[in-house]
């Protein structure tokens, strides 16, 4: 069963950072956070995850908070393609079974 | 990242007759596979998933006797959809990983099932 809360919508200006936030305060501690992105008529993308660490990477950066009860994913230049459903999923990283919620859906302005 | 394909990508078909999608990992080899539905505007929903070489596991409230899933080999897990209705209709979705080399999962572009 999904475990996360997302806010339903957000909208950002093209061009502008986007902070998308996610609670998982029932997390355990060997649980992996996992953000995936959907475009509509596509399978789910995959954005980033992490454990414990701050994570970058080419797409995104993931800042976990210290008790890792929540997370948030920063896009820091928003363009048109940006604009998808995110998903943070928490999963125990040898299983992955994904129990996803029910997202946030980005829409970027131009 | 890695590639997973689904065929056929959409199917329409008659009410009481089956259906099976294929998904395939084209440049890795998987031993666990996920099979989701999706309805109009709703979030995926874990269906099952499935070992290669071993019966499938269904999340609880999914009827194995109408989603059959066969993981064949390391590349190729189908999904049977019997005698379907109406109700079937839906978008699947197939996800391939953790691998050797990937600890995410990979998904599928999707098949999109309408039963008349």
């Amino acid at each position: 069963d999904a475990k996360t809360t997302q806010p339903n919508s957000m909208e950002s200006n093209e061009e502008e950072p986007v902070h998308l936030p996610c609670n998982h305060s029932t997390i355990s501690g060997t649980d992996y956070i996992h953000w995936y992105r959907q475009l509509p008529s596509q399978g789910p993308e995959y954005v980033i995850h992490g454990l414990t660490s701050n994570v970058n990477n080419r797409m995104a950066s993931l800042a976990i908070a210290e008790d890792r009860k929540s997370s948030t994913l920063i896009l820091h230049r928003a363009t048109l393609r940006d604009a998808a459903v995110y998903y943070c999923i928490e999963a125990k990283n040898n299983f992955n079974k994904f129990y996803f919620g029910s997202g946030t859906k980005l829409n970027v302005k131009p | 990242g890695a590639v997973v394909s689904q065929h056929p990508s959409r199917v329409i078909c008659k009410s009481g007759t089956s259906v099976k999608i294929e998904c395939r990992s084209l440049d890795f080899q998987a031993t666990t596979m996920f099979w989701y539905r999706q309805f109009p505007k709703k979030s995926l929903m874990l269906m099952a998933t499935s070992n290669e070489g071993s019966k499938a596991t269904y999340e609880q409230g999914v009827e194995k006797d109408k989603f059959l899933i066969n993981h064949a080999s390391l590349t190729l897990s189908t999904l049977t959809v019997t005698s379907a209705h109406p109700e079937d209709s839906s978008f699947y979705i197939c996800s391939a990983g953790p691998s050797e080399f990937y600890n995410e999962q990979f998904f599928g572009p999707g098949t999109r099932l309408t039963v008349l």
